[in-house]
């Protein structure tokens, strides 16, 4: 069963750059059916999709987070990577990432989240 | 893009159905078949539970299935249980203008 867990910092300042890894393990990245997405939820809102990427590295961005967001992927490791930057207080969340079916879409296996506080 | 519009909350007795909606517009929903619905108890991994609008992955009860009408997709949960009690989201690929896709604001489910 495939098994992904996210990993980041927790507490981020205002205006620093959030990094975040996403382990995959009992399975591999380097897979020609699907994309590996991020998604976050906000404190008492719903969720939203951050970006998605191929394992060749194609990949796809929330207009609203284009300019700041940065995915990557490393097939060595086994690990997707999130970088975003001048973070504030809108973007503290619960991250998380997920397998996305490359032709239809659907996330069909997620990790359980890592919480991410932006304070000072 | 807006989010997909779901009800905050529904609510139902042990082995009552519920329906919950989430509607879009005809450049998400009422385009695509590539909705899918996802259960989120607090702390654990969200489950993917219906995709491609009324399939169920192995494993989901049939208790659980999605439709389609227009810009609008619904979920039912029939034979309600107590575990069922999660928060629901529905999604949709929306990228008649490039790769996106967006979610709901999730509705949490009561089983009273």
């Amino acid at each position: 069963q495939l098994h992904l867990e996210e990993s980041g910092p927790g507490l981020v300042r205002p205006s620093e750059t959030l990094s975040l890894t996403c382990t995959v393990s009992d399975g591999s990245i380097i897979t020609s059916s699907y994309y590996w997405g991020w998604i976050r939820q906000p404190p008492g809102r719903g969720l939203e999709w951050i970006g998605s990427i191929y394992y060749r590295g194609s990949v796809f961005y929330n207009p609203s987070l284009r300019n700041r967001v940065t995915l990557s992927v490393d097939t060595s490791k086994e690990t997707l990577s999130l970088n975003l930057t001048s973070v504030t207080a809108t973007d503290t969340a619960v991250y998380y990432c997920a397998r996305q079916e490359l032709f239809n879409y659907y996330f069909d296996h997620w990790g359980q989240g890592t919480p991410v506080t932006v304070s000072a | 893009q807006s989010a997909l519009t779901q009800p905050r909350s529904v609510s139902g007795s042990p082995g009552q159905s519920v329906t919950i909606s989430c509607t879009g517009t005809n450049s998400d929903v009422g385009t695509y078949d590539y909705v899918s619905w996802y259960q989120h108890h607090p702390g654990r991994a969200p489950r993917l539970i219906i995709f491609d609008v009324t399939k169920r992955p192995s494993g989901v009860p049939d208790r659980f299935s999605g439709s389609k009408s227009g810009n609008t997709a619904s979920l039912t949960i029939s034979g309600l249980q107590a575990e069922d009690e999660a928060l629901y989201f529905c999604y949709s690929y929306a990228g008649s203008n490039g790769f996106y896709v967006m979610f709901g604001g999730g509705t949490h489910l009561t089983v009273l």
